[in-house]
């Protein structure tokens, strides 16, 4: 069971670089979420995906874009990378709002 | 001051003990959720409570919504067991985006 799929797992950037995280979920789960996650501090809701067709705004949204692509696959975009985004970023999928959530392995990305 | 906080934030063991860890909120909540962080970084849901009690092998997870309190224990620890624990709550009456996530407790268990 592959469950939640992030890629890539590892990245580097130079600031100003754009790319995309991708995340796919193989559960028919209808909710998904990104996450940041920086030493010192708790998880951070980046954006979230009620159902297909839907996104909104997290705690942490500033500089990030995201799509949900169909049921399966719900992307993270930084246009113009910072380093302050520089993180360790997890995508996460749950069958509705009130269930467990289910993590993929996590993108560490680094940027220059 | 944080919405969730856990206690301690490292621990460390001998293999055979029991340990546990503790997260408080100052929010009202809809659900309590337990999570595992291995070294190696994946994350895995434990427990989601809403009151009382669950157990599952050799983890136990309990909540007192009225103190605003929740521990998870572990019996007879093992190295494996090793790893970052969190402690994440879901505000009541809240969007769908509102969990909110405790630092992490680290737990060392040594042989």
């Amino acid at each position: 069971n592959a469950g939640v799929t992030q890629t890539p797992k590892f990245q580097v950037l130079k600031t100003g670089q754009s790319m995309t995280l991708q995340c796919a979920q193989d559960m028919n789960h209808n909710s998904m979420y990104w996450y940041r996650q920086d030493p010192g501090m708790g998880l951070r809701l980046i954006y979230y995906s009620a159902s297909e067709g839907t996104t909104d705004k997290g705690e942490v949204p500033n500089g990030y874009n995201v799509s949900r692509l169909n049921k399966r696959e719900f992307s993270l975009r930084l246009e113009s990378a910072a380093p302050s985004q520089t993180s360790v970023y997890f995508c996460a999928s749950s069958e509705g709002w009130v269930g467990p959530q289910h993590f993929g392995d996590g993108t560490r990305l680094s940027i220059l | 001051k944080n919405e969730v906080e856990q206690s301690p934030q490292n621990l460390t063991a001998q293999e055979g003990e029991f340990i546990t860890i503790n997260c408080s909120y100052s929010v009202g909540i809809s659900a309590l959720h337990w999570l595992q962080q291995h070294p190696g970084g994946g994350i895995v849901s434990l427990f989601m409570l809403s009151s009382g009690k669950k157990k599952h092998g050799r983890l136990i997870a309990t909540i007192n919504i009225q103190e605003k309190h929740s521990s998870l224990h572990i019996t007879a620890s093992h190295p494996r067991d090793s790893a970052v624990y969190i402690c994440a709550v879901r505000k009541s009456g809240g969007s769908q985006g509102n969990l909110i996530f405790g630092k992490g407790t680290k737990l060392s268990v040594k042989p």
